[in-house]
């Protein structure tokens, strides 16, 4: 069970856009820490797509945008492109597990 | 250019232990923290812990605190992950990652190419 909240799968057609949410507690992401997103590829290892209080990573187009309100953080993704097709992760730090780094278990999203 | 180049496939005995290695190069490697994450099959990213290359210090998560070591060589620019104990359990892709500037809570903006670690009798 992760720290992180994620939903297991979202889709949508080309062109639309969709949001993956990302739900903590007042000891991760309620306490200010920021929020990280990855992409997964198949058969490949995790990039990072949007980070809180850094550059965005060169590369990435500017369809991917975040946010974050209280506990939960959110990943939108606009003009969806079959090659989105990936799982998601957020990241965050938690105080309350001797500040230990922390990861939602993960959105599988599937471009219809 | 920033990479990450981690060390090959092993194959260990429950009860055995493992050590996987990730050298940085095409960037000052003691000015960063890497960070060690695994996979199992199928499943999500596990945090596993961090060094801060620099001064060496180390934090695990609690999940892994009696079993996990994790060291680095600041001459040839490497770091190391060891796991003893091994269980089926720990069959997974074994992850380094470089820590953004900026300390222990930011994002990770390299990765190793990932060194799969299976445990089988």
């Amino acid at each position: 069970q992760s720290v992180l909240t994620q939903p297991p799968s979202v889709s949508g057609a080309p062109g639309q856009r969709v949001t993956v949410s990302c739900t903590g507690s007042g000891s991760n992401i309620g306490a200010g820490y920021d929020v990280h997103w990855y992409q997964q590829l198949p058969g490949t290892a995790p990039k990072l797509l949007i980070c809180d209080n850094c550059n965005r990573p060169s590369g990435v187009p500017d369809r991917f945008s975040a946010s974050k309100s209280g506990t939960s953080a959110s990943l939108a993704i606009a003009g969806l492109q079959a090659e989105d097709e990936a799982d998601y992760y957020c990241q965050s730090y938690d105080i309350s597990l001797s500040g230990s780094v922390i990861f939602g278990g993960g959105t599988k999203l599937t471009v219809l | 250019q920033v990479q990450l180049v981690q060390s090959g496939a092993e194959v260990k005995k429950p009860g055995a232990s493992v050590k996987v290695s990730c050298k940085g190069s095409g960037y000052r490697f003691t000015g960063y923290y890497f960070h060690w994450v695994r996979q199992a099959p199928g499943q999500g990213l596990e945090w596993m812990g961090w060094i801060n290359a620099n001064s060496g210090d180390t934090n695990f998560a609690q999940k892994f605190q009696s079993r996990v070591t994790m060291t680095r060589d600041t001459s040839i620019n490497t770091a190391y992950m060891e796991l003893s104990w091994l269980t089926s359990d720990d069959t997974a892709l074994y992850y380094c990652a470089r820590g953004s500037p900026g300390g222990v809570a930011t994002g990770f903006d390299y990765w190793g190419q990932g060194t799969l670690v299976a445990v089988s009798s």
